[in-house]
């Protein structure tokens, strides 16, 4: 049973709204890193953050970001969405790179 | 932009026979993972392999590692129905020893084991 839990699991929103999405992290572990993944393809990183900052990106624009809170929990801002924005997110933890603790995911459908 | 490919894209086997699964990558590597995925659902990390390590093993995975030719394989042993997933290998590259380590995911194969 994984000690990453992702809200909500399932969401629908229009072209051009924001989306907020949130990931509790295992306990113990200090780093969150979010992953994009469109359908058939393998995740794609979109940023990490290490206690409460960024400490790096992927190829996102601006309009992706990100909050670290002081328990580990962390969210995904997306604005303006975009039909491409259509995609499972998930959230990993870990306490150093050498170990990653999944979510089940975040299915956001943009229509 | 995906890290590198996997090979074979789909594999159909029966049970009990076993399935070996390729990956290859670009740059250099501290050490790389596979991961195993249930119908869209969160991956599940199986086994980590460093880049000084050649083999590994951890129950019915072995996992081998050749930095020479940036590649790695996953062999399955005696599978099950319960192995159909897609099968992910990622690689992580910490430069200069920081915490930053993001995985580099393959396009993944699709495993199907019959009953």
């Amino acid at each position: 049973e994984t000690g990453v839990t992702q809200s909500p699991t399932h969401l629908i929103k229009t072209r051009g709204q924001q989306v907020t999405l949130r990931c509790s992290s295992q306990s113990g572990h200090n780093t969150v890193s979010w992953y994009q993944q469109a359908l058939g393809q393998g995740p794609q990183f979109i940023f990490q953050y290490y206690r409460e900052e960024e400490n790096g990106r992927g190829n996102f624009p601006p309009r992706f970001s990100g909050l670290q809170f002081p328990n580990y929990s962390s969210e995904l801002n997306v604005n303006a969405l975009e039909l491409d924005d259509s995609a499972l997110y998930l959230c990993a933890s870990s306490s150093w790179s050498y170990g990653y603790t999944f979510g089940s995911g975040t299915r956001l459908t943009v229509v | 932009s995906q890290q590198g490919e996997e090979d074979p894209q789909a594999l159909s086997i029966q049970e009990g026979e076993n399935a070996t699964m390729n990956c290859s990558y670009k740059t250099s590597i501290n050490n790389l993972q596979w991961y195993r995925q249930n119908s869209g659902r969160g991956l599940v990390h199986l086994i980590l392999i460093r880049s000084n390590e050649r083999e590994k093993h951890s129950g019915r995975l072995r996992v081998t590692l050749d930095t020479s030719k940036k590649s790695s394989s996953l062999l399955i042993t005696a599978s099950r129905a319960a192995d159909t997933a897609s099968y992910f290998c990622a690689t992580v590259f910490n430069a200069g020893g920081t915490s930053y380590g993001k995985l580099t995911f393959g396009q993944g194969t699709i495993l199907t084991v019959h009953p």
